[in-house]
């Protein structure tokens, strides 16, 4: 079975600092996917970046970017020089390969500060 | 464009009614699923299906159905609602073609049983 754990419930950061939200996972399998999706306010789920459990570089999609460290089983997401719209919840999910289920961490809900 | 689309977005029934959500894509995913989001639980997965005539069970099943008729829709049937199913509802779809496994989002159904 697989696990996500997020164990930051709130954050806060000053507009313009770098933010990183924690995810570790917890699997057996050897072929997996690690996923960032950004639910906002009005609730629409957003998808944010996307590492593959083979992949040797960590993924970047513009201002994110995924600390991946597969010894470690952890998939940190990293947001620089965040913004006042970057607030939102952030849910950490992974799947594995060939059975495309998603399992979801609880989220971190994260507040910029002007 | 593409999308998905969830009807309806707002719905309160009251205990023991069958309830009956809708789901309809037009990427022409093969892969569909239903997601309930409740406080502190993140995204549970309810049911999910790989192709036409295909469903599976979730972590999440009891109480709930699905069929898949066809590649562009998965309705969620609440057989007799209880108000533990009070909930947000996702439904999300997925290729199997690409390496990339994302799943795109409806916009979610708000269900209330009173």
């Amino acid at each position: 079975a697989q696990k996500i754990t997020q164990t930051q419930p709130g954050m806060f950061v000053q507009e313009k600092e770098a933010v990183t939200l924690d995810c570790t996972y917890d699997t057996s399998d050897q072929s997996y996917g690690l996923f960032w999706y950004k639910q906002p306010s009005s609730g629409e789920m957003i998808f944010l970046i996307y590492q593959g459990s083979y992949d040797e570089q960590n993924a970047t999609e513009g201002r994110y970017s995924l600390n991946f460290q597969k010894a470690r089983k952890s998939a940190n997401l990293v947001i620089s020089a965040s913004q006042l719209g970057d607030s939102a919840m952030y849910f950490c999910a992974m799947s594995r390969f060939g059975n495309e289920k998603l399992t979801f961490g609880t989220g971190t809900r994260l507040t910029i500060i002007p | 464009d593409a999308e998905i689309t969830q009807s309806p977005r707002h719905k309160i029934t009251e205990t023991g009614r069958q309830v009956t959500l809708a789901c309809h894509q037009t990427w022409n995913h093969n892969n569909m699923f239903w997601y309930r989001q409740d406080l502190g639980h993140g995204l549970r997965l309810i049911h999910y299906s790989y192709g036409v005539q295909d469903t599976n069970k979730g972590e999440v099943s009891d109480g709930y159905s699905v069929s898949r008729s066809n590649t562009e829709d998965l309705p969620l049937t609440l057989e007799s609602a209880a108000s533990s199913q009070t909930s947000v509802y996702f439904c999300a779809s997925s290729t199997d073609r690409d390496r990339l496994r994302e799943q795109y989002f409806g916009p979610g159904t708000r269900l209330t049983v009173t």
